[in-house]
């Protein structure tokens, strides 16, 4: 069965540090893996994906995420954090069969501080 | 606005009360989906219409009851809940196509219904 792990349930960084959200996940065959975020009162938004292709993979407002497959890891980053960042970020991964076509983490919420 | 629109954004309602949760999307998408957020634990596929069939998670209360007219609207039909449903109800969709197995198919979520049932 397909699974994914978010390291940490807050992370907390100064304006203009990185960003690292760490993700790892259990899968028996290639999975497709995704980053959503999701900013208060509002619905899920996806940042990237990886779908077998390049293993680093680029997303909107400047996060990229690499695939990791030796360390089933698929960790987001960013150079530079800016306020508008600070959200909740769910780390994904497809599953072909079964019910739950998408197996969400449970989130990693990503305080941002002056 | 991502193009999936739910109503209303807050719902407060008694455990007697019948009420309904209602998702709107003119993206084209073939699929619609409800999710529930509740804190500390992962999104719960509710159910899910995909090409006009009904899908539905079997740990889901009968007293959770969808309906989907057509392709771009999608109801939640409440009635009889417990405070233990409270919680944030997401409304999803997406374009069915081609590689399915994959999960390469991108979900478009609405903000989400908060409900608070007391």
């Amino acid at each position: 069965a397909q699974s994914v792990t978010q390291l940490d349930s807050h992370v907390s960084v100064s304006e203009g540090t990185p960003v690292l959200l760490r993700c790892n996940y259990s899968s028996s065959y290639s999975p497709s893996l995704f980053w959503y975020v999701q900013h208060p009162n509002k619905g899920l938004q996806l940042l990237l994906k990886y779908t077998s292709a390049a293993t680093l993979v680029k997303g909107i407002n400047g996060f990229e995420a690499e695939f990791k497959k030796s360390e089933t890891s698929f960790h987001l980053t960013k150079p530079s954090a800016h306020m508008s960042d600070a959200a909740e970020y769910f780390c994904v991964v497809s599953a072909p069969t079964g019910f739950q076509k998408l197996v969400f983490g449970t989130g990693t919420r990503l305080l941002v501080s002056p | 606005e991502t193009g999936v629109t739910q109503t209303p954004r807050h719902l407060v309602m008694g455990m007697t009360n019948k009420k309904s949760l209602k998702c709107e999307q003119h993206l084209g998408h073939n699929a619609m989906y409800w999710y529930k957020q509740s804190a500390k634990k992962p999104l719960e596929l509710m159910f899910v219409y995909s090409l006009e069939e009904r899908v539905e998670n079997n740990s889901v209360p009968s007293r959770f009851s969808p309906e989907c007219p057509n392709s771009s609207h999608l109801f939640l039909h409440l009635h009889t809940l417990q405070p233990e449903d409270s919680a944030l109800y997401l409304c999803a969709s997406r374009l069915i196509s081609g590689r399915e197995d994959s999960g390469a198919n991108v979900l478009t979520f609405g903000a989400g219904s908060r409900l608070t049932v007391l």
